[in-house]
């Protein structure tokens, strides 16, 4: 089945530091990926996503490119802030038809210090 | 505007206690999942549902039973717990079955089986 793989935490930066975390995926064909937040104590909130091959998701300062060739969709932000401390969660869309699962990767926790 | 309502947050259960976990959502959102998610594990979709009265297994059904008899709520039961059920439950919510337009999580029950 498909699968996303992300790089291990905790990601420790210091504010205005540059952050990347890295998302790899297998799957059948060229699904939609995501990127999703959980803040402590609350839920995921999709971050960004992208849809298809070369496509760049960006919010909040995030950035994350679909890269069919690497098959990897990291994540960056130039300048990180105390608020940006969080788990990090990588996905992909499952399937064409129906019901479309999401499948998720491990999730990244990053810690920035001021 | 509450969107995805979770009950309880924090429950603790001793093997073999039965109980449910609420998820009541005011979106009209015909799509509806329930993921678990545990260390090293990211999130894993447990049931899910097309809309009242239809309801289909994901990846990991066991010992978990669901019904969806209304729009608004899809209550997830454990029969008889067990300490593998350890972990932090999540509802979520989609207008599309399509994941790609993403999906309302609510804020998750920490669940204890001792």
């Amino acid at each position: 089945g498909d699968s996303v793989t992300q790089m291990e935490g905790p990601v420790t930066l210091s504010e205005e530091a540059f952050l990347t975390i890295n998302c790899t995926y297998t799957a059948t064909g060229y699904p939609s990926l995501f990127w999703y937040v959980q803040y402590p104590g609350e839920g995921l909130q999709l971050l960004l996503k992208a849809t298809k091959a070369d496509d760049k998701g960006s919010n909040k300062g995030f950035e994350a490119t679909y890269r069919k060739e690497t098959t990897s969709f990291h994540l960056e932000k130039g300048s990180v802030q105390v608020s940006d401390s969080a788990v990090y969660f990588c996905a992909l869309r499952e399937g064409n038809t129906g019901f479309q699962k999401l499948v998720f990767g491990t999730g990244t926790r990053l810690l920035v210090s001021p | 505007n509450a969107g995805v309502t979770q009950t309880p947050k924090f429950q603790v259960l001793k093997t073999g206690q039965s109980m449910t976990l609420q998820c009541a959502q005011d979106m009209n959102h015909e799509y509806m999942s329930w993921y678990r998610q545990d260390p090293g594990m990211g999130l894993r979709l447990i049931h899910y549902s097309v809309g009242a009265g239809i309801t289909d297994q994901g990846e990991v059904p066991n010992g978990y039973n669901v019904s969806r008899s209304t729009t608004e709520d899809f209550p997830l039961r454990l029969l008889s717990a067990a300490p593998s059920q350890t972990s932090v439950y999540f509802c979520a919510t989609s207008l599309f079955p399509d994941s790609a337009y993403g999906y309302t999580f609510g804020s998750g029950t920490r669940l204890t089986v001792v």
